[in-house]
């Protein structure tokens, strides 16, 4: 089974409709994260969280939420969402303690949103 | 403000050797990450750099000097299955929350 799942895998929606993306964990890791990617880009920083009492926003966090239901579970919200909003949406868990540090990031399999 | 550069594209030939640069700005460093992200796929850790130097992890080697705030991915013995985009990324602060570069596009032919 996957360590990091994210629900759901494709979504199309309208305008102004309100999004959930959901990420889940079974690698317990504290940390996790929340990347957007558009076309021939690089990741950006959304969300971050360090555990359920500590969330952080990220480089482009205009636009969403977050809630970090449990240490295995970070959800991404678009509460009323644009078309410039559509892209691939990726959660990512880390182990700071781990062998490569905190420079290892463990990514889901991404969620492709499009916003008509 | 934080960036990184790397190049957009690169072709190589099946079984040479490619080396993909890297290089950052940023008042704050904490480490060079590698990932490779195949088309459609999610990005995978490769490498990790925080002190200078070369580390090497099978076909895989990557390089560091903190003082030209530049580094590399080499890949040898290039594979067909190597072609992919390759995006290099570094930690700002003890929070590990990482800066990725746009990413190089590696074309291996046969």
């Amino acid at each position: 089974d996957a360590d990091v799942t994210q629900t759901p895998r494709n979504r199309i929606t309208k305008t102004g409709k309100r999004i959930m993306l959901e990420c889940s964990q079974t690698k317990g890791h504290d940390r996790m994260y929340w990347y957007r990617q558009d076309p021939g880009l690089g990741l950006r920083l959304i969300y971050y969280s360090f555990d359920v009492k500590d969330i952080n926003k990220g480089e482009i966090s205009d636009g969403y939420s977050v809630s970090r239901q449990a240490q295995a579970k970070f959800s991404l919200s678009l509460e009323s969402a644009i078309p410039n909003q559509t892209a691939l949406y990726f959660c990512a868990t880390s182990d700071p303690t781990g062998l490569a540090g905190g420079g290892t990031q463990y990514f889901g399999p991404g969620t492709r949103l499009t916003v008509l | 403000g934080q960036s990184l550069e790397q190049p957009s594209e690169v072709t190589a030939v099946e079984g040479a050797i490619v080396q993909i640069n890297c290089t950052y700005q940023t008042s704050g460093f904490y480490g060079l990450s590698w990932y490779q992200q195949h088309d459609g796929g999610a990005p995978t850790f490769l490498s990790y750099n925080a002190l200078d130097g070369l580390e090497e992890t099978g076909r895989f080697s990557s390089f560091l000097s903190r003082s030209d705030s530049y580094g590399y991915l080499l890949l040898q013995e290039l594979q067909m299955k190597d072609s992919a985009s390759y995006f290099c990324a570094f930690g700002m602060d003890s929070s590990y929350k990482l800066i990725f570069g746009s990413g190089t596009r590696l074309l291996v032919r046969p």
